[in-house]
């Protein structure tokens, strides 16, 4: 079956811009997750979704930051007003189980973004 | 500093030998896992070893979690040049709002 997808690939904006980052998660999975991962980092977690619960934000760096998931599938990030330090590859995740023991993320390609 | 982080940073081997790379946390977890992420894109699971576990196989990797020490170690036998990769562990642990927290990662160079 189709994996996670993510769009755009790559995208490159001036600084100030705003952006949108797509996430569409594996059929059936109820988690969504966002991550940023800088270059040469590990990943740092932004938003998590699950089912109809309201999404854990706590990773979102600032009030510039934004994600939706509409009908508990597809997910959008939004990140306004880009800065230069927003450059990174965001991650898009999906799992069939939420938080808790014993699950495995399935993971997207990815989103170059960079802010010129 | 991060939940998990790995150790070296780095590492460099021959094709035919053996990887081995470890990984260090702070709080109790309820599981680790390993992924493999190839050229800065999207992460691959490898393996998921429960807090009560000690050591699972996969194929080629050996995953070993000792508990009273937080440590795990990721063991890639046999080593080919398509393991080059960046190789991360992730806790979920409840302390950390049961969160997947992964590491800064290990970056593994198979040369041929």
């Amino acid at each position: 079956g189709a994996g996670v997808s993510q769009s755009p690939s790559n995208k490159v904006t001036e600084k100030g811009k705003d952006v949108e980052l797509r996430c569409d998660p594996i059929s059936g999975h109820t988690a969504l997750y966002w991550y940023r991962q800088s270059l040469g980092q590990g990943l740092e977690f932004l938003i998590y979704f699950q089912g109809n619960s309201a999404p854990d934000k706590s990773g979102l760096p600032s009030d510039r930051f934004s994600a939706e998931r509409t009908g508990g599938s597809v997910s959008t990030l939004t990140i306004q007003r880009t800065q230069q330090e927003d450059s990174a590859v965001y991650l898009c995740a999906s799992s069939s189980k939420g938080w808790g023991v014993n699950y495995e993320q399935y993971f997207g390609p990815g989103t170059r973004l960079t802010v010129t | 500093s991060q939940q998990g982080e790995e150790d070296p940073q780095a590492l460099s081997i021959q094709e035919g030998e053996n990887a081995t790379m470890n990984c260090s946390y702070k709080t109790s977890i309820n599981n680790l896992q390993w992924y493999r992420q190839n050229s800065g894109r999207g992460l691959v699971h490898l393996i998921l070893i429960r807090s009560n576990e000690r050591e699972k196989h996969s194929g080629r990797l050996r995953v070993t979690l000792d508990t009273s020490k937080k440590s795990s170690s990721l063991l890639i036998t046999a080593s080919r040049a398509a393991d080059t990769a960046s190789y991360f562990c992730a806790t979920d642990a409840i302390a950390a709002g049961n969160k997947l927290t992964f590491g800064g990662g290990t970056r593994v160079l198979v040369k041929p």
